[in-house]
């Protein structure tokens, strides 16, 4: 059974700062490796995906990385501000698209 | 598009009744999900299937949990008889390859 790590489960930060979110996978057969955000209440928001043969992927002031030896990803977050305040979840897709989800890191920012 | 449709959005039932959960996937994604989210265990994957073909359920908790796709824009999620346990919400996702866009979500109480 594959699983996904991530840490920590929550931050708190103040405005401007920016952050690393942190996220570990055990499947050694990764085929993708993706990011999404949730809002209270709300479904859930693709923001990068990362394929298996790729490094990093970079939207604006979120960059996510890579690194299939170590089965790690991070998030990085530049300049934060209170509107990035969500639940960032991890997910990576495996053999037959069986995406398998980290149980999320809740971040609030702080004006 | 409309994106991924649930319905209904909010159910409240009692404890041994049927409920239904229903989705439309986005048109020409060849592959759905059911996953359940809680506060406890985070997004578990139920079942998923492909060209509406059940491919992995081992993800559905028990007996009690049944899953259709009938055709390619709809698919049902059935629990019966419901327990006060299955309280969650419950995300349909469609994907055309290896991005999947979840939908809103049904939340369910269990009384």
């Amino acid at each position: 059974k594959q699983e996904v790590t991530q840490i920590p489960a929550a931050l708190s930060v103040p405005e401007g700062e920016n952050l690393v979110l942190n996220c570990s996978f055990t499947d050694s057969a990764i085929y993708n490796l993706q990011w999404f955000r949730q809002d209270p209440g709300k479904g859930l928001t693709s923001l990068l995906l990362i394929q298996s043969s790729q490094r990093e992927q970079t939207s604006g002031r979120l960059n996510a990385s890579l690194d299939k030896s170590s089965g790690r990803s991070t998030l990085y977050i530049a300049a934060s501000q209170p509107g990035d305040s969500a639940t960032y979840l991890c997910a990576e897709t495996g053999g037959y698209q069986k995406v398998t989800f980290g149980i999320g890191t809740k971040l609030q920012v702080i004006p | 598009d409309a994106g991924v449709i649930q319905s209904p959005r909010h159910e409240v039932t009692e404890m041994g009744q049927e409920v239904t959960l229903r989705c439309k996937p986005i048109s020409g994604h060849n592959s759905l999900f059911w996953y359940r989210q809680t506060m406890m265990r985070g997004l578990e994957l139920l079942i998923y299937f492909n060209n509406n073909v059940p491919i992995d359920d081992s993800g559905m908790p028990e007996d009690r949990f049944s899953a259709k796709m009938p055709n390619a824009s709809f698919s049902t999620l059935k629990i019966q008889p419901s327990e006060p346990r299955d309280s969650a919400v419950y995300f349909c996702a469609s994907s055309p390859t290896d991005d999947p866009f979840f939908g809103p979500g049904t939340r369910l109480t269990v009384l």
